[in-house]
């Protein structure tokens, strides 16, 4: 089945750039989307299409893709950026799937 | 704005169903398909399927084929997602999800307890 592979944990200080990565195949055919999840709460879209921005989602948030891997890109980390990033994306079928999820933590 | 209001807890016995329901407004329902998305307890979260609610077509993942399945009620704007023969493994929270051309909104999640 395809698969979606993200690093377990990336950290960062206050105010320098994060960057999560997701690796898969159909990547470079499939848009990819990106879902912050803080603790206790449902998830939310911040990057849509690879990297696409939706209303109301800060600037520092932005996406970008080269071959087979997508790449989330916080700049200027603050301490609310702490959570769990997954990418979701397809394969040709239009079946969905998400990464294993990306812990961010804010040292 | 979009939102997506989903059905309150559940606690089922392991062989009983559940379905789940999730009522969207503040965009058009029929033109957007519904995603159903789990996450276990401490986990990752893990796409389950979606239903087109225009024409009530359905994708399921391989792994849900047998034993999920997901309806729309277009004059309520509602879809819902029933699971059959449920396991202690099914407890999770579940989410509706739902992705426009420039936005995409999640529900409340559901938790679905599954217990004896």
């Amino acid at each position: 089945s395809y698969e979606l592979t993200q690093p377990p944990s990336v950290s960062v200080s206050p105010g320098q750039t994060a960057r999560i990565t997701c690796s898969g195949d159909t990547l470079p055919k499939q848009f990819a989307y990106w879902f912050q999840q803080r603790p206790g709460q449902a998830p939310v879209l911040v990057i849509y299409k690879d990297s696409e921005r939706p209303s109301g989602i800060p600037e520092r948030f932005s996406g970008s893709t080269s071959g087979t891997t997508v790449t989330l890109t916080i700049s200027g980390v603050r301490a609310e950026d702490e959570a769990d990033y997954y990418c979701q994306s397809e394969d040709t079928s239009g079946t969905s799937v998400f990464g294993g999820g990306t812990k961010l933590t804010v040292l | 704005q979009v939102q997506l209001v989903q059905s309150g807890a559940e606690v089922k016995k392991p062989g009983a169903s559940v379905k789940v329901s999730c009522k969207a407004s503040g965009y058009t329902f029929t033109g957007y398909y519904m995603h159903w998305v789990r996450q276990a307890p401490g986990q990752g979260l893990e796409w389950m399927g979606w239903i087109n609610p225009n024409s009530g077509g359905t994708n399921y993942a391989q792994k849900f084929q047998d034993w999920v399945t997901m309806t729309r009620d277009t004059s309520i704007s509602t879809a819902y997602m029933e699971l059959s023969r449920l396991r202690s493994d099914d407890t999770a929270v579940y989410y509706c999800l739902v992705i426009g051309t420039t936005w995409g909104y999640w529900g409340q999640g559901t938790l679905v307890t599954v217990s004896s």
